[in-house]
């Protein structure tokens, strides 16, 4: 079944503890993105990537880092987290970044940083 | 900057009625534009696009949009809404002349059908 995958689905942490949320896909996309959703404010982008070891930042990177060393796997990493990362985090591929195409959208990351 | 505005946040509307969920964009160049759908603890799946020539454009579950270029709007329609179409509903845009791929997300419309 083509997918993207998720993990974990819930994480709560502490504030400070380096956490890594991993996102794989198994449809050879080329493009990935890692989004959150708040309340109110819909969903925003943090990184995206439009192939391997090619990444850019989106609307709200601020405490986040990303890889693509995989065309598979897109990880998302939070260093130092803080409570205001507490959100609901996807992660979206596409055949291409070109925008013609859909995304994917994985179930999502429910993130608590207390 | 591209953007989109979903100007309700919520809508209802009785079982059997027709449903409009409204999206306005604005984009420098030509859009491209998307409808996603979100059930409770899901993630977005993708209901329909436009991308280029037919104004009308037909998705799943019986969706569908209608892109109006001199009104920059690109409302979601459906004839007869379902109990099951209760959701929230997503529209987002991509300037296809922009030099970036981002694609923005509007804030959603949460959709109760009521039986």
């Amino acid at each position: 079944e083509a997918q993207v995958t998720q993990n974990p689905r819930y994480l709560i942490t502490v504030t400070g503890k380096k956490l890594t949320v991993t996102c794989s896909q198994n449809m050879n996309h080329e493009y990935m993105s890692w989004y959150r959703q708040d309340p109110g404010l819909g969903l925003r982008q943090i990184y995206y990537s439009m192939n391997v070891e090619v990444t850019d930042k989106g609307d709200v990177p601020e405490g986040y880092k990303v890889s693509r060393k995989e065309k598979r796997n897109f990880p998302l990493i939070l260093e130092s987290p803080s409570p205001n990362q507490t959100s609901l985090y996807f992660c979206a591929s596409s055949f291409s970044g070109t925008g013609v195409y859909g995304y994917t959208f994985g179930s999502g990351t429910r993130l608590t940083v207390v | 900057a591209q953007s989109v505005a979903q100007p309700e946040d919520q809508v209802n509307v009785a079982e059997g009625n027709p449903l409009t969920v409204k999206c306005t964009y604005s984009v420098s160049g030509n859009p491209y534009l998307f409808w996603y759908v979100q059930y409770p603890n899901r993630g977005l799946q993708f209901l329909l696009k436009y991308i280029t020539g037919d104004n009308l454009v037909k998705g799943s579950y019986g969706f569908e949009a209608e892109f109006n270029k001199s009104q920059t709007s690109f409302h979601l329609k459906k004839p007869s809404a379902l109990v099951s179409d209760s959701a929230l509903y997503f529209c987002a845009v991509r300037d296809s002349g922009a030099g970036s791929y981002q694609l923005t997300f509007g804030k959603g419309t949460k959709l109760s059908v009521i039986p």
